[in-house]
Order: structure tokens, then C-alpha cells, then sequence
């Protein structure tokens, strides 16, 4: 199947600081990415869908201005977590669909993102 | 909240035992996915059923689909200790490649 990577595998940072988080699409392109939030022993939550060359779809409930969001190319995507806070620890994860039409996706294998 | 629920929430069994997990959804689906989790790391796609499919074989993976009673089941036979992982059912809906995540089942296998 193909391959989405994530950069970095973890970080940590100190509260106040900003995160940029890269999910990259290694063998196909991707003109769509979504990105995840998952809390310990929880499901994954769709925090926005990536387009590429146009704005982000925020879901309801996620800050935009926190959480900013560029598509740079067919297969790069990055979150800038703004200004990180302690509560915004957490596992985030991207994914891009297939291009089977059954919205089967591949997904990154996460970054660990500590605020301290 | 869209997402569905799954039972049971955390399982432990004997390797060479069955595991079966259950996934419940609220909505209409065009399909329906199982997503394997090994703990600290991304998603691995394991079974896709579609809405006018019963039921689907992949190795030791069984998969049904009931969409009159929104719900779907995954059957791991003779289960390995390589199997403890936490399972994801996933819907999809309409256009847009979106996928709701279930709650998730955390299996355990034991040697």
C-alpha cells in the first residue's frame, strides 16, 4: 500500500512555544489530507481536512488560529500547533485517502506531542 | 457526536482463541472499515465492507455487515499474541473521503 510519513516521531516543548508537524505522501499525491487528534485510550477525532491549493475544513469545535493548516504541494501537509499549551498534548496523526473511490485512507504513523 | 461505539471495550483472550469485536453506527454508510492500531503508532487498514455486502473474508479475518441494525463485527480466528492491538471500525459517508472512528476495542492476546 502507499506510504505517508510523519515528521517529527515526538516532541516536546515548552508551554507558549509553536509545533509544526509535516505528514508527507512518499510514493503518490495527495490532494487531500486529514488530520487527527487522539487522547490515550481514546478514538481518533478528525480535528480538519488539508486541501491542497486552497483553505482548510476546520470541524466544529477546532480553533483555526490554533491549529493552522497548509497544503504546500500534492504531498505535503503540515499543523502548526500556535502557541501550545499543556492541554494540547497529544497524539496527532494525518492520513491521505486512496484513489480507489472507497475512502480507504493511509495513515502516518504519528507524532507524540508533549507540552510542558 | 457521529461516532460510533464499539463492544467490548477492552478484551483479553488465550492465543488460538477467536476474537470477535462489535462496532454500532448511527448513520447511513457507503462502507464500512475495520483499522488495526498497535499502541503509540498510525493506523493499518485491514477490511473494507460495503453497504450492499454481507459478509467478507481476508486470512483470519471475518467481517459482517447488518445495516438494518447499523452494525458490524470482525472475527479474528486463532488469534496471536502479534494480534494485541486496538481495532477501529470506521464509517464513510457521502463524498469527501471523511471517515467517523469508533470508540475502539482494545484486544489483548496472551501466549
Amino acid at each position: 500500500g502507499a506510504v505517508v510519513s510523519q515528521h517529527p516521531s515526538w516532541v516536546i516543548c515548552k508551554s507558549g512555544t509553536s509545533v509544526k508537524i509535516e505528514c508527507r505522501s512518499l510514493d503518490f499525491q495527495a490532494t487531500t489530507m486529514f488530520w487527527y487528534r487522539q487522547f490515550p485510550k481514546q478514538s481518533l477525532m478528525l480535528m480538519a481536512t488539508s486541501n491542497e491549493g486552497s483553505k482548510a475544513t476546520y470541524e466544529q469545535g477546532v480553533e483555526k488560529d490554533k491549529f493552522l493548516i497548509n497544503h504546500a504541494s500534492l504531498t505535503l501537509s503540515t499543523l502548526t500547533v500556535t502557541s501550545a499549551h499543556p492541554e494540547d498534548s497529544s497524539f496527532y496523526i494525518c492520513s491521505a485517502p486512496s484513489d480507489s473511490g472507497d475512502n480507504e485512507q493511509f495513515f502516518g504513523p504519528g507524532t507524540r506531542l508533549t507540552v510542558l | 457526536s457521529q461516532q460510533g461505539e464499539e463492544d467490548p471495550q477492552a478484551l483479553s483472550i488465550q492465543e488460538g482463541e477467536n476474537a470477535t469485536m462489535n462496532c454500532s453506527y448511527k448513520t447511513s454508510i457507503n462502507n464500512l472499515q475495520w483499522y488495526r492500531q498497535n499502541s503509540g503508532r498510525g493506523l493499518v487498514h485491514l477490511i473494507l465492507i460495503r453497504s450492499n455486502e454481507r459478509e467478507k473474508h481476508s486470512g483470519r479475518l471475518r467481517v459482517t455487515l447488518d445495516t438494518s441494525k447499523k452494525s458490524s463485527s470482525l472475527l479474528i480466528t486463532a488469534s496471536r499474541a502479534a494480534d494485541t492491538a486496538s481495532y477501529f471500525c470506521a464509517t464513510g459517508t457521502g463524498g469527501g473521503n471523511k471517515l467517523t472512528f469508533g470508540t475502539g476495542t482494545q484486544l489483548k492476546v496472551e501466549l
